[in-house]
């Protein structure tokens, strides 16, 4: 089972629709959770980090329930713009940096 | 400022052949990452260093995998006896500190082994 999972889509939205994409992960003892955001053929670029209570930058809202090791993210109100691959990343625990992430899943909002 | 910067930006090699794959990292960024990415994959983490030690290389896939950063800036990924298995995307990424985890990545190199 892989240590970061996610659907792969692609989620084919028009635009101002919302949209919801899951993760999952398999370590209990992972301790950070990110979005980051992966336009075609260009690197990863860190969107938004996912905290226990949940939290919003602009029209993105991302939450997290440790319980389930489920993690979300929604957009609203998605705009052309929006459109590229989300991945899914957890902090493995132990006081290293190191990133795990999920395959992706990739958004296209349409006109 | 300038970004993490990867030479060379492709690299097509024989089978066999070695390899070194360069990243310059952000200035001042004292963590150094190095990731493999395959097509429609997120990146798989393979390497990485606080200044010119390296902390983790559980991710390499074999000994024709290393890695360095001598001066704790500039680093490279060798790859020896190349195979055609080893063709993919290789990011580097760097961070502030060695506890930020926002990491920063580079364009990468794509490698093609024939």
């Amino acid at each position: 089972r892989k240590e970061v999972e996610q659907d792969p889509g692609p989620f084919n939205v028009p635009e101002g629709a919302t949209v919801a994409f899951n993760c999952t992960y398999s370590n209990s003892a992972s301790q950070s959770f990110f979005w980051y955001r992966q336009d075609c053929r260009k690197e990863p670029k860190l969107l938004m980090s996912v905290y226990s209570s949940g939290n919003e930058d602009g029209r993105f809202t991302a939450q997290l329930n440790r319980a389930s090791q489920y993690i979300s993210l929604l957009i609203r109100d998605s705009k052309l713009s929006d459109s590229a691959t989300y991945l899914c990343v957890v902090l493995v625990s132990g006081g290293y940096n190191k990133l795990i992430f999920g395959a992706g899943t990739r958004l296209a909002v349409h006109p | 400022g300038a970004g993490v910067s990867q030479s060379p930006r492709y690299k097509v090699t024989k089978r066999g052949q070695d390899v070194a794959l360069r990243c310059d990292p952000i200035s001042g960024h004292v963590s150094l990452y190095w990731y493999r990415q395959a097509l429609g994959q997120g990146p798989e983490f393979l390497t990485y260093f606080n200044y010119e030690a390296q902390q983790d290389k559980s991710g390499l896939p074999n000994d024709r995998f290393s890695a360095e950063r001598p001066e704790g800036s500039i680093s490279t990924l060798t790859i020896q006896r190349t195979e055609q298995r080893d063709s993919a995307m290789y990011r580097c990424a760097s961070s502030r500190t060695t506890t930020s985890y926002e990491q920063y990545f580079g364009p990468g190199t794509r490698l093609t082994v024939t």
